[in-house]
């Protein structure tokens, strides 16, 4: 157990919807990560945030945002969705720029 | 871009055998990870190499990393069914603004018995 909690565990919803995946990072990081794991894109990095604030971003899609609360959770909104947007999203944490710890992950399926 | 390369993809292996997973990066960087992934589960760390010929080992597996050559090996010695997973290896390029990770495409191991 990594100390990074995510809900829900899986997610099953149609496409042109729109859901909110929460991750609670590991006590005492400021650093929460989201990636997309999807068979033909692989492993991907779509955000990161410090202590409210944007730090990094990667190869996220403009239908997809992001942002971290003042209790530091974090919440990635996802809209529009396509079937495409299934995948496993994970969220990382970690003090700044130190190793990054995964969540158990959020199964999302778009039908 | 950073492009990291992982090979190979796809790894049968007997158990007792040794073998060695290869992660090649693009662009010069000092901090590489790898990670387990066991099916429809999340990342697992293994190994932290934060420094040019750092090598560490946990069991059955050791890492090592070249920064000059921009490579790091996961060696498997008398591999055994627990092994079995997919192994990732992440690169990290921190800058002024954050850090990500960019992964290899990963190593899908499977060991018989």
């Amino acid at each position: 157990d990594s100390g990074v909690t995510q809900t829900p565990k899986h997610l099953i919803t149609a496409t042109g919807q729109r859901v909110t995946l929460r991750c609670s990072p590991r006590s005492g990081d400021l650093s929460v990560y989201w990636y997309q794991q999807s068979l033909d894109q692989g492993l991907q990095f779509l955000i990161q945030y410090y202590n409210g604030e944007e730090r990094a971003k990667g190869n996220i899609l403009e239908r997809f945002s992001a942002q971290q609360f003042p209790d530091l959770h974090s919440e990635l909104n996802l809209s529009s969705l396509e079937l495409g947007d299934s995948a496993l999203y994970f969220c990382a944490s970690s003090k700044f720029k130190y190793e990054q710890f995964f969540g158990p992950g959020t199964r999302l399926t778009v039908l | 871009e950073l492009k990291v390369e992982q090979n190979p993809l796809f790894l049968s292996m007997q158990e007792g055998k040794n073998y060695t997973i290869y992660c090649n990066y693009s662009t010069t960087s000092d901090r590489l990870y790898w990670y387990r992934q066991d099916p429809g589960k999340s990342l697992e760390s293994l190994f932290v190499l934060l420094s040019n010929g750092a090598v560490k080992q946990e069991g059955r597996l050791m890492a090592s990393l070249d920064t000059k050559a921009r490579l790091s090996t996961l060696h498997i010695t008398a591999a055994v069914h627990d092994l079995s997973a997919t192994y990732f290896c992440a690169v990290d390029i921190p800058n002024n603004a954050g850090n990500m990770l960019t992964f290899g495409g990963g190593t899908r191991l499977m060991v018989k018995p």
